[in-house]
């Protein structure tokens, strides 16, 4: 079954304890997001990767890391994270080029950080 | 990227259409326009995309207009399942970012 697979799925952290969001697809996609929501606000994107070794900044990125080592993976890394870091998250994924564009969704992780 | 311009929310009487407009005035030559839905907490859920030509499929409609300057989403008949935040983005075929603005927030009445 096609599929992009967040873990954990919730979480409750401390401030300063360093955390990884991991995100699996299993569609030899090319491209892959994090984004993150918070009431009010809709869906803010973290960082993107066109491809393996390509990373780019979304539109809010402090605070967070990622690498894409492999085209299946695309782990989000908190350093220290913060309270204003508590929000639900998602990781998505899409074939890079071609006239389909659609994009498909993890189930999310919701994050709290105390 | 082109930039979407949404109404913020919306009201549907169940059965009816929905009809969600979307600008998209900056749209260049080899942009598509997209339609995404979010329904609560979920992972938000393809719908349709199309370039110039209107679009079906067994979710709903896209008409583009002939400018491509602006589109709308049609839900034929309405349902309280589809009430949902709905998006519209503006993406070109190879290359590019997805960027999610506020969407529309669809609200079904019984």
């Amino acid at each position: 079954e096609a599929q992009v697979t967040q873990n954990p799925r919730y979480l409750i952290t401390v401030t300063g304890k360093k955390l990884t969001v991991t995100c699996s697809q299993n569609m030899n996609h090319e491209y892959m997001s994090w984004y993150r929501q918070d009431p009010g606000l809709g869906l803010r994107q973290i960082y993107y990767s066109m491809n393996v070794e390509v990373t780019d900044k979304g539109d809010v990125p402090e605070g967070y890391k990622v690498s894409r080592k492999e085209k299946r993976n695309f782990p989000l890394i908190l350093e220290s994270p913060s309270p204003n870091q508590t929000s639900l998250y998602f990781c998505a994924s899409s074939w890079g080029g071609g006239s389909s564009g659609e994009l498909f969704f993890g189930e999310g992780s919701r994050l709290t950080v105390l | 990227d082109a930039k979407t311009t949404q109404p913020p929310s919306m009201d549907c009487a169940e059965g009816r259409a929905a009809n969600l407009p979307c600008n998209h005035s900056t749209i260049s030559g080899n942009e598509y326009v997209y339609w995404y839905r979010q329904i609560h907490s979920q992972g938000p859920q393809y719908i349709i995309h199309g370039l110039k030509n209107n679009e079906t499929n067994e979710m709903a409609s896209l008409i583009i207009t002939e400018d491509r300057k602006s589109s709308t989403l049609i839900l034929p008949h309405a349902t309280l399942r589809d009430t949902a935040v709905y998006y519209c983005i503006v993406r070109s075929n190879y290359g590019q970012n997805f960027v999610f603005g506020p969407g529309t927030r669809l609200s079904v009445l019984p």
